[in-house]
């Protein structure tokens, strides 16, 4: 069975700085997605980023990157310069090789001006 | 762009009404999922569909069908609404396989009363 773990119910980050939102996850599958997903108050949940679990290099799209550490089992979220649009809850998800996604409790984000 | 609308953004039903929330795709996605988010239980998948007509139950399925007689559309009924099915009810599609992430609608925040 896989299993998604955020460990951190909730996270502040100045505005313009960095932050690391934790995901772990665990599988006996070789083959895996791991993917994040942003949700803003308004409800909608939006697709951010994927890294496939073969995947040699670590996934980036724009000021969002995924800190894939493999042998730990861990894919954390890095969002670069932090914009107050950035507050919303952050859910960390895997899919196996066929089959429904596991998403994780998620993280919420707070950006302080 | 592709899209998953979902029916209604708002609703409010009695206790003991028939209620069809419905979810269509245009993407051709095989698969589709109903989710109830409540705060502090994260997400939970009621019911989720492989392809038209193909129908799994999720982790909270009683209370609740779907039909899923076109590719397109996936709906939930709730057979005689109680209040606590009370939620917001989010609908998702994707294609099937470990790297596709889950396109989602905009949510339904149902009211039973």
């Amino acid at each position: 069975a896989q299993k998604i773990t955020q460990t951190q119910p909730g996270m502040f980050v100045q505005e313009k700085e960095a932050v690391t939102l934790d995901c772990t996850y665990d599988t006996s599958d070789p083959s895996y997605g791991l993917f994040w997903y942003k949700q803003p108050s308004s409800g909608e949940m939006i697709f951010l980023i994927y890294q496939g679990s073969y995947d040699q290099q670590n996934a980036t799209e724009g000021r969002y990157s995924l800190n894939f550490q493999k042998a730990r089992k861990s894919a954390n979220l890095v969002i670069s310069a932090s914009q107050l649009g950035d507050s919303a809850m952050y859910f960390c998800a895997m899919r196996p090789p066929q089959g429904k996604s596991t998403f994780g409790d998620g993280t919420t984000l707070t950006v302080k001006p | 762009d592709v899209k998953v609308t979902q029916s209604s953004r708002y609703l409010v039903k009695r206790t003991g009404e028939k209620v069809f929330l419905e979810c269509v795709q245009d993407m051709d996605h095989e698969n589709m999922f109903w989710y109830r988010q409540d705060p502090g239980l994260g997400l939970r998948l009621i019911y989720f569909s492989y392809d038209v007509k193909m129908k799994e139950k999720g982790d909270i399925p009683e209370g609740y069908s779907v039909s899923r007689e076109k590719k397109e559309r996936f709906s939930l009924i709730l057979e005689s609404a109680s209040t606590n099915q009370t939620s917001m009810y989010l609908c998702a599609s994707s294609l099937e396989g470990p790297n596709y992430g889950y396109t989602f609608g905009s949510g339904t925040r149902l009211t039973v009363v």
